[in-house]
């Protein structure tokens, strides 16, 4: 099972939107709408922010928005915030019933 | 509240064995699957394998990476889940969180990590 691919970094400025990718294939992203995607800080444990492709945890700001297109997810933060610099991963269920994740992004907040 | 708490994880030779223990608190833990994740040292996560509750068979799923040589259990009654590594590779080195998997199939809480460093 191969890893979804996202890219190694994404960054912006404060107030800007980014989108995030996450590009698998027909047996994974583009089978099921079980796609969701993880914030992590350094150090830390990460943390759900979208699950079922497009909906938020209660808790998780509404800057963040996710989507799919056959076998492509994305994840769109909107308004930027320093706090939201952080690595960020998808991950997939897949045909197999096994999961993949993504490689991860580096957000950086410029 | 939902708490995840790793143990187990430590220093260990290439071909040796570890296991990993999950406790978990603040939900019904026999009512969900549980799923490991790994970390290798400044790398991205990894799916390690999970094991479903026992209202869908109990049964477990791994990656390829680790099939054959790590097993993943649970008592329910203890509400702990465990993850026995056999036959230890260095690529094994890494940060070993617990989650729980919500339906369906994300994992909407995480433990704080066990470290795994597998060298001689």
């Amino acid at each position: 099972q191969s890893a979804l691919t996202q890219p190694a970094s994404v960054s912006g400025s404060p107030g800007q939107s980014i989108t995030i990718s996450c590009t698998g294939t027909s047996s994974d992203v583009g089978a099921y709408n079980y796609v969701s995607w993880y914030q992590q800080h350094p150090g830390k444990a990460p943390k759900l922010m979208i699950y079922d492709v497009s909906h938020r945890p209660s808790g998780v700001s509404n800057r963040f928005s996710g989507s799919k297109s056959g076998n492509t997810a994305s994840l769109t933060i909107s308004w930027l915030q320093a706090e939201d610099e952080a690595d960020y991963y998808c991950t997939s269920y897949s045909t197999t019933s096994t999961r993949v994740f993504g490689g991860g992004t580096k957000v950086t907040v410029l | 509240e939902v708490q995840l708490v790793e143990s187990g994880g430590g220093l260990v030779q290439p071909g040796r064995s570890l296991r990993l223990s999950c406790t978990a608190s603040g939900f019904t833990f026999g009512d969900y699957a549980m799923s490991w994740v790994r970390q290798a040292p400044g790398k991205g996560l990894e799916w390690v394998g999970f094991i479903r509750s026992k209202a869908y068979g109990g049964t477990t799923e791994y990656a390829a990476s680790v099939k054959g040589r790590f097993t993943i259990s649970r008592d329910d009654s203890k509400s702990i889940a465990y993850l026995q590594m056999n036959s230890l590779k260095t690529e094994d080195t890494g940060v070993y969180y617990c989650t729980r998997e919500n339906y369906p199939y994300h994992f909407d809480y995480w433990g704080q990590g066990t470290l795994v460093t597998v060298s001689s």
